[in-house]
């Protein structure tokens, strides 16, 4: 089974530009979050998908935004890049959004590696 | 409020020796869901382990092996008779029941080299 898959895996972008990052989730999944990592912050929570619809969002400017087409694939827009945007991006893909009792375990992907110039 | 703390930010053994990685937690919930992932240089986050809060049996799993203790909020991962493919950046994480979505909480990482 193919894992999660991510576009592009590095780029490098100038201030003031934008950019937009690609996810498609493992098959059958539906749910796909997405998280940035820096070496300041860590591992931050950006927003989740489900449904094609965004259900919870961390706590990142509007610059951040996403979405979700109805095969499950997200794809993630930075708008005006900032130096301080320079990060990995992970997305990860999970069965279902919200796990009852039993939970959900979010696959990751190999992430995009941003750096804003 | 830092949800997950991983006091130990890198970690160097020498290969063949046991390793534990401590990790401690804060949640009000009572039905919540700890894990354990694995990240190489690649990048990508790989999934070790998952506990639930209403089980605290805790269990062994080829090399790996945990210890969950709900008194102390502590969820401890160890690594039996570590190898130099294990180097690699540690992460702790939970999830709340009672949370929104699949929303993960991350500890900062332990960074674990196992030297040859």
């Amino acid at each position: 089974k193919a894992g999660v898959t991510q576009t592009p895996r590095y780029l490098i972008k100038t201030r003031g530009q934008q950019v937009t990052l690609s996810c498609s989730p493992i098959s059958g999944h539906r749910s796909v979050s997405w998280y940035q990592q820096t070496p300041g912050q860590g591992l931050q929570f950006l927003f989740e998908y489900f449904s094609e619809t965004q259900r919870n969002k961390g706590n990142f400017p509007g610059r951040f935004s996403g979405r979700q087409f109805s095969n499950s694939r997200s794809e993630m827009n930075v708008s005006t890049l900032e130096l301080g945007d320079s990060a990995l991006y992970l997305c990860a893909s999970s069965l279902e959004y919200r796990g009852g009792l039993t939970g959900n375990t979010i696959y990751f992907g190999e992430g995009s590696w941003l750096t804003v110039v | 409020a830092q949800k997950v703390t991983q006091a130990q930010t890198e970690i160097s053994v020498v290969e063949k020796e046991d390793v534990t990685l401590d990790c401690v937690y804060e949640t009000r919930d009572t039905t919540y869901y700890l894990f354990w992932y694995k990240q190489p240089p690649s990048g990508e986050l790989v999934f070790l382990i998952r506990r639930n809060s209403f089980d605290e049996q805790n269990e062994i799993s080829g090399r790996y092996s945990w210890n969950f203790q709900k008194s102390t909020s502590s969820f401890n991962f160890t690594i039996t008779a570590s190898q130099v493919v294990d180097s690699a950046v540690y992460f702790c994480a939970l999830s709340e029941a009672g949370g929104t979505g699949n929303q993960f909480y991350f500890g900062t990482g332990t960074s674990l080299t196992v030297i040859p």
